[in-house]
């Protein structure tokens, strides 16, 4: 399996715009997490999926965030209008049921 | 209260040495423990996971767990200046929510 892929891999976009950040999970794995990672709060969950349903969202920062999981080997997270504190490392990572996540590499996002 | 809470460091240590690294956590009914080393611009690669009261043994590291103290912590026996990372403590809470601590800077010097 070729892990967690996720794109783009930089993405520096305009304040004010969509942003939209892929992920495609691990075969098999049911579990799907989205975290952000900052120097300031480092590694925050943002929302997380079980069979392609949310479960826990709690974590989203404000509206302007979402999340989707359509089926099972893709999700979006969606910031719309994106803003220069969104700015930050996002990580998708995938697991089975109670084992450890595996995470993607990254997408760096910069908004100006 | 943080839900996983671990010393920012940075952890200085010789090579060759034992390097300690100390998680604590705050809900009583996690079950499953993790632990990721994360290399500057990288992403967390998970090195260990342990489920049970002890000790868990993987090579040079070990995993240790005592859930009536809330505590986790991992061991890296004979370390080498490329164990230099940032290691985080995970923990799934109720509903397999993975939770991340703040993560320990270890350097190991040659």
């Amino acid at each position: 399996d070729a892990g967690v892929i996720q794109s783009p891999r930089h993405e520096v976009t305009e304040m004010g715009q969509e942003v939209t950040l892929r992920c495609k999970p691990i075969s098999g794995h049911d579990y799907l997490f989205w975290y952000r990672q900052t120097m300031m709060r480092g590694l925050e969950l943002l929302i997380y999926f079980n069979n392609n349903v949310p479960i826990d969202d709690s974590g989203m920062p404000e509206d302007r965030f979402s999340a989707k999981m359509p089926n099972a080997s893709f999700s979006t997270l969606k910031i719309q209008p994106s803003e220069p504190r969104d700015s930050a490392v996002y990580f998708c990572a995938s697991s089975q049921t109670g084992t450890g996540a595996f995470f993607g590499q990254g997408t760096r996002l910069t908004v100006v | 209260q943080k839900e996983v809470e671990q010393n920012s460091g940075p952890l200085s240590v010789p090579e060759g040495a034992i390097a300690s690294l100390n998680c604590t956590y705050s809900d009583r009914v996690s079950q499953s423990f993790f632990w990721y080393r994360q290399y500057s611009g990288k992403s967390p690669e998970l090195i260990m996971s342990i489920y049970s009261n002890g000790d868990k043994e993987d090579g040079r590291f070990t995993a240790q767990l005592n859930k009536a103290s809330q505590y986790v912590s991992l061991l890296i026996r004979d370390s080498q200046p490329s164990d230099s990372a940032t290691y985080l403590c995970a923990v799934n809470t109720g509903g397999f929510k993975t939770i991340f601590g703040a993560g320990t800077r270890l350097f190991v010097k040659a």
